[in-house]
């Protein structure tokens, strides 16, 4: 029974360009939520997606950020012209009643 | 804004010493209440959760927590520690819209053989 996957683990990125973040949830789980953990801070909820909807983007950053959940395919958190604050752990769950995390992905923005 | 404070950054202990991690929230209503663990290169656990009911709420490893809602507390309890239980521990709240979790800034455990 796969749990949430996320790929990939780690990612590097020069400044400017594009990072595809990918979320596969659990069997069976229609939401998904991604959040942000900077470092020394806790995760920050970011957006909350269900098949081919965004539910709660209230987290997102208004600009460079977006992120989407087909109907067919894993979720996927896009950051464009990226800079070095973006770099961080990118936390992906899926829930049915409770949220089950990935493992998450690390962006470095050199 | 509904938010998550746990005071302690980070907890040195030795094995077989008790533990004890604090988190209060802000939200005054009906809440739903988590602790997680996040082992070193491991993704998020649930460690155990309060919705409703017995405030004092056991979860896995041997982990508990109580809720008292006059102190807006959640907190999370172990008797004794082992060398394992190093980790990362984040308390959360459920946002009043039920769409996302608040988490604290988390503290991490040393525990020392």
């Amino acid at each position: 029974n796969a749990g949430v996957m996320q790929n990939p683990r780690h990612l590097v990125r020069r400044r400017g360009q594009e990072a595809r973040l990918r979320c596969s949830p659990m069997k069976g789980h229609s939401h998904v939520y991604w959040y942000r953990q900077l470092p020394e801070e806790g995760l920050k909820f970011m957006v909350y997606l269900q098949k081919e909807n965004i539910i709660d983007e209230s987290g997102m950053p208004k600009e460079r950020f977006s992120a989407e959940f087909p109907k067919e395919g894993p979720s996927i958190l896009r950051i464009q012209q990226v800079v070095r604050g973006d770099s961080a752990a990118y936390f992906c769950a899926s829930s049915h009643n409770e949220q089950f995390f990935g493992p998450g992905t690390r962006l470095t923005v050199l | 804004a509904q938010s998550v404070s746990q005071h302690n950054h980070h907890v040195i202990l030795s094995e077989a010493a008790s533990l004890e991690l604090g988190c209060n929230y802000s939200y005054g209503g009906t809440v739903n209440l988590f602790w997680y663990v996040q082992y070193p290169g491991q993704h998020l656990q649930l460690l155990l959760k309060y919705f409703s009911g017995d405030p004092l709420v056991k979860g896995i490893k041997g982990f508990e927590a109580e809720f008292i809602k006059s102190k807006f507390s959640f907190n999370l309890r172990k008797p004794s520690v082992q060398w394992s239980d190093t980790a990362e521990y984040f308390c959360a709240v459920r946002n009043q819209a039920g769409t996302a979790l608040i988490f604290g800034k988390g503290t991490t455990l040393s525990v020392s053989s």
